[in-house]
């Protein structure tokens, strides 16, 4: 049983530009979920894909998108970058359509720093 | 004020304490989530209860749901057990505390 894996582990990107994370789910599960963490606070809900649809999303602006594929892998999408999105970036894999409902697996997160 | 609070923020214990973490909650829940973040980030699922109580080795999690009240028990504490742990109450979407830094000395 493979886990939860998030690519790259770390970058650094300049203001204005436009970042993808990727995040393979954990074998089994069809649901999807991205957290922004920043230094020193717990995560925040960005948002949830259950099969290939958005189906849940934080208070984070349009710039903030997502996909998720038919493996039910997921990419997350940031453009215009901001310095305060600066942080790490995490994805969880469960099962289901409720967000929170059942365990989740979580990444290893991709740390982003935007300069 | 946040949906989820958790006290306290710091913690340091000597090995072999008892210690408890608590994890206030303001939203109707269906779950409540109890999480273990080691340095570097990598998140690990430790508990998700919806009532009473759940035991996992010398963790213990318990939840009243009337009070909106949850807390995380680790009995005999070890430095291994030293983390961040994270409680995220999962109502409409996942709303997550500040975490508890402990640190348990040898």
């Amino acid at each position: 049983e493979t886990g939860v894996t998030q690519s790259p582990t770390h970058l650094i990107k300049t203001r204005g530009q436009q970042v993808t994370l990727r995040c393979s789910s954990q074998s089994g599960h069809n649901t999807v979920s991205w957290y922004q963490q920043a230094l020193g606070q717990g995560p925040q809900f960005i948002f949830q894909y259950y099969r290939e649809e958005e189906n849940g999303r934080g208070n984070f602006p349009p710039r903030f998108s997502g996909l998720q594929f038919p493996n039910y892998s997921s990419e997350l999408n940031v453009n215009a970058l901001e310095l305060d999105d600066s942080a790490l970036y995490l994805c969880a894999s469960s099962t289901g359509h409720r967000s929170g409902a059942n365990v989740l697996t979580f990444g290893a997160g991709s740390r982003l720093t935007v300069l | 004020k946040n949906e989820v609070e958790q006290s306290p923020q710091n913690l340091t214990a000597q090995e072999g304490e008892f210690i408890t973490i608590n994890c206030s909650y303001s939203v109707g829940i269906s779950a409540l989530h109890w999480l273990q973040q080691h340095p570097g980030g990598g998140i690990v699922s430790l508990f998700m209860l919806s009532s009473g109580k759940k035991k996992h080795g010398r963790l213990i999690a318990t939840i009243n749901i009337q009070e909106k009240h949850s807390s995380l028990h680790i009995t005999a504490s070890h430095p291994r057990d030293s983390a961040v742990y994270i409680c995220a109450a999962a109502g409409n979407m996942l709303t997550f505390g500040g975490g508890t830094r402990l640190m348990v000395k040898p």
